[in-house]
């Protein structure tokens, strides 16, 4: 069993459309992070949210934290071929190691 | 500026076979990491380090071991390859643990075991 969910599994989309992911679980995390991973890369991090409720935007990525703290979604307005990638969000459940869910691949097609 | 580096890039191995993964951080951090990430399970946590000699095991630990003799560099060795143990293999630094800071990432190594 994941500690962490995401959803989609898999995302195609066609460039200029609007786009949500997410990232669930039934613990609560101190902080969540979301990170994107090109092919034959390691990931790379976007963001840090750390109180719920939190959003945070970077450029046209928008990542919100729940409430609650026990999900997070990433909205991608007008998708650009250059957002192709995996990607996975990571924190620590409460009391618990690190851990990374098992991560979106999202395909912008021109 | 090189980051994290991991040699080497692709590797096959025969079952039964030994070999070491080698790490290199040059941002003079303290915390290293091994991961393993496979279709669908997300990075996994295999060895850690909070800093020179020490180590501590993850959330996949058996049949991998870890040393940490120089800062810099954190080697994964495989005593004895199983095809299960196929897989990308990540190695990661970051000046604290990665909940506080950002973790940078090698470009990972792509093992598989016949």
């Amino acid at each position: 069993t994941q500690l962490l969910e995401q959803s989609p599994q898999f995302l195609s989309i066609q460039e200029g459309e609007n786009l949500t992911v997410y990232c669930n679980s039934s613990s609560v995390f101190s902080s969540l992070q979301w990170y994107r991973q090109e092919p034959g890369e390691g990931p790379v991090l976007l963001v840090t949210v750390v109180t719920g409720g939190e959003v945070k935007k970077l450029k046209r990525l928008t990542f919100q934290f729940g409430d609650a703290r026990k999900d997070s979604s990433l909205h991608i307005t007008a998708a650009q071929p250059g957002d192709t990638g995996l990607y996975l969000c990571a924190g620590p459940p409460e009391g618990q190691n690190f851990v990374f869910g098992p991560g979106t691949r999202l395909s912008v097609l021109p | 500026n090189a980051g994290v580096t991991q040699t080497p890039k692709f590797r096959v191995l025969k079952t039964g076979q030994s070999m070491t993964l080698l790490c290199a951080q040059d941002m003079n951090h303290e915390y290293m990491y091994w991961y393993r990430q496979d279709p669908g399970m997300g990075l996994r946590l295999i060895h850690y380090s909070v800093g020179e000699g020490t180590t501590a095991k993850g959330e996949v630990p058996d049949g991998y071991n870890v040393s940490r003799l120089k800062k810099q560099n954190f080697l994964l060795g495989l005593e004895s390859a199983a095809p299960s143990q196929t897989s990308v293999y990540f190695c990661a630094s970051s000046y604290s643990f990665p909940e506080h800071t950002e973790a940078f990432f090698g470009q990972g190594t792509r093992l598989t075991v016949v």
